[in-house]
């Protein structure tokens, strides 16, 4: 079964950091482009940021661009998502989701709140 | 990266259609075939029901359809079920490997 399997969320305050994981499952991982989307409460969903399947190219929205880092390590089949100088504004559930020109394949999300 | 617009609501009775417009601009949707759009129940993750413009994954039924003119995508659901009420979202390649959403509109069943 293809799964994505999100976790590392939680509470930390303003200006703390947070790593969220996602651990892949029942495809060939090093093959697919990665993104973490994220869903403020009761509002639409954004894009966060994306990985190439070899990790050579990484985006970001500029939202997030200087304090958030994308990575992952296709030996253990896992997506990360480094998050820095956290704001209230960064409150939100973040999934884990596979694809490049369609997202196919989505995590059940992670709630990250932000706040003192 | 602004959002791409989408009507904040749309409705119709069972069996009957509603389609869905995503706009945005020539650095976006106008400028790659590369829209889809996401079904969200609520309390669950998004689900993919149209790649690239018009192509619909297996198990998306087709009373799911989508287009695209200009700067403006759409999402037509024939056939109207109860089942299809949700927030509906477009996304579209944005040029450099980014993406960018749709603000959501959510569907009613009457």
């Amino acid at each position: 079964e293809v799964q994505l399997v999100e976790s590392g969320g939680g509470l930390v305050q303003p200006g703390g950091s947070l790593r969220l994981s996602c651990a892949a499952s029942g495809f060939t991982f090093n093959s697919y482009w990665m993104n973490w989307v994220r869903q403020a409460p009761g509002k639409g969903l954004v894009w966060v940021s994306r990985i190439k399947s070899d990790g050579s190219t990484t985006r970001y929205a500029d939202a997030v661009k200087g304090r958030f880092t994308i990575s992952r390590d296709n030996a253990k089949n896992t997506l990360y998502l480094q998050m820095n100088s956290l704001r209230a504004e960064d409150t939100a559930v973040y999934y884990c989701v596979r694809g490049y020109s369609g997202y196919e394949v989505w995590g059940q999300g992670t709630l990250v709140t932000v706040s003192s | 990266q602004s959002a791409l617009t989408q009507p904040p609501s749309a409705s119709g009775s069972p069996g009957q259609s509603v389609t869905i417009s995503c706009t945005g601009t020539s650095s976006d949707v106008g400028g790659y075939n590369y829209v889809s759009w996401y079904q969200q129940h609520p309390g669950k993750a998004p689900k993919v029901m149209i790649y690239e413009v018009s192509k619909r994954p297996s198990g998306v039924p087709d009373r799911f359809s989508g287009s695209k003119s200009g700067n403006t995508a759409s999402l037509t659901v024939s056939g109207l079920q109860a089942e299809d009420e949700a927030d509906y979202y477009c996304s579209s390649y944005a040029g450099s490997n980014d993406c960018v959403f749709g603000t959501g509109t959510k569907v009613t069943v009457l």
